[in-house]
C-alpha cells in the first residue's frame, strides 16, 4: 500500500509567521502535490514537482512556495502566513499512472 | 479549459437506500476520470477510476460508476447506502501528465 504521511493533523500559527507543511511517500513515487481544500471550492492544486528540485506552479501559487530536496519529502511553505491561508492542505503523489495518492491532510488555521 | 460539475452539493439519504451522485465535465477528448471519498477530517481515498474500455467500472466498497461520453457525465452509483458512506464524494478528471481538477464535492448524509 502507498503510504502518504503529513507532518502534522492540527496547525495554529499567527499572521506573519513562516510556515512548513512536510509531506513524505514511501513508494518511491517521482511526482508530488500539494492542494488546498476550502468549501464550495473543491480542490485546488498550488504546486506539483515531477523530480528531486523540480517544481512547477499550480493554479494559485501566490503565497506559497515548495522544496524537494529528496524523492520521498515535499515541502510547502508559506513565506508570511496570511489569515486567507486558513485552510485544509493535501499532499498527494503519482506515479507513471494517473491515480494520485493522498495523505490525511493538514488543517491549518492562521490567527 | 477542463472543468468539473457536481450538481448536488448536498444528499440525504435513508440508510438502505440506492445512491446517484452526479459528475458531469468539460473537456474535449475522453479524459481519464476518477471518484474520490473523503471522511471527516481525513485525506481522499480512490474509490474508482475509468481509463478506457468497459463503460461501467466497479469501485471498493460496492460503488460503480458509467461513463457516458454522449452526456460527459461519470455518475457514481451504490444500490444500498449504509450509514458509514456518510462522507464527501469528489470526482476529477484529467488529462494525462500532472494535471487532475476536482469537482466541488458533493456531500452525502445518511439517516438511519
Amino acid at each position: 500500500d502507498v503510504k502518504v504521511t503529513q507532518s502534522s493533523r492540527y496547525l495554529v500559527k499567527r499572521t506573519g509567521e513562516k510556515v512548513f507543511l512536510e509531506c513524505v511517500q514511501d513508494m518511491d513515487h517521482e511526482n508530488m502535490f500539494w492542494y488546498r481544500q476550502d468549501p464550495g471550492l473543491g480542490l485546488r492544486l498550488i504546486y506539483f514537482s515531477y523530480d528531486v528540485k523540480m517544481k512547477e506552479k499550480g493554479d494559485i501559487p501566490e503565497g506559497y512556495s515548495v522544496s524537494r530536496e529528496k524523492k520521498e519529502r515535499f515541502s510547502l511553505i508559506l513565506e508570511s502566513a496570511s489569515t486567507n491561508q486558513t485552510s485544509m492542505y493535501l499532499c498527494a503523489t503519482r506515479t507513471s499512472g494517473t491515480e494520485q495518492f493522498f495523505g490525511p491532510g493538514t488543517r491549518l488555521t492562521v490567527l | 479549459a477542463q472543468s468539473v460539475t457536481q450538481p448536488d452539493i448536498h444528499i440525504t439519504v435513508s440508510e438502505g437506500a440506492s445512491l446517484e451522485l452526479r459528475c458531469n465535465y468539460s473537456y474535449g477528448a475522453t479524459p481519464y476520470l476518477f471518484w474520490y471519498v473523503q471522511s471527516p477530517g481525513q485525506g481522499l481515498q480512490l474509490l474508482l477510476k475509468y481509463f478506457s474500455g468497459d463503460t461501467l467500472v466497479q469501485g471498493i466498497k460496492g460503488f460503480e460508476a458509467e461513463f457516458k461520453r454522449s452526456q460527459s457525465s461519470f455518475n457514481l452509483r451504490k444500490p444500498s447506502v449504509h450509514w458509514s458512506d456518510a462522507a464527501e464524494y469528489f470526482c476529477a478528471v484529467s488529462t494525462g501528465a500532472n494535471n487532475l481538477f476536482f469537482g466541488t464535492g458533493t456531500r452525502l448524509t445518511v439517516i438511519p
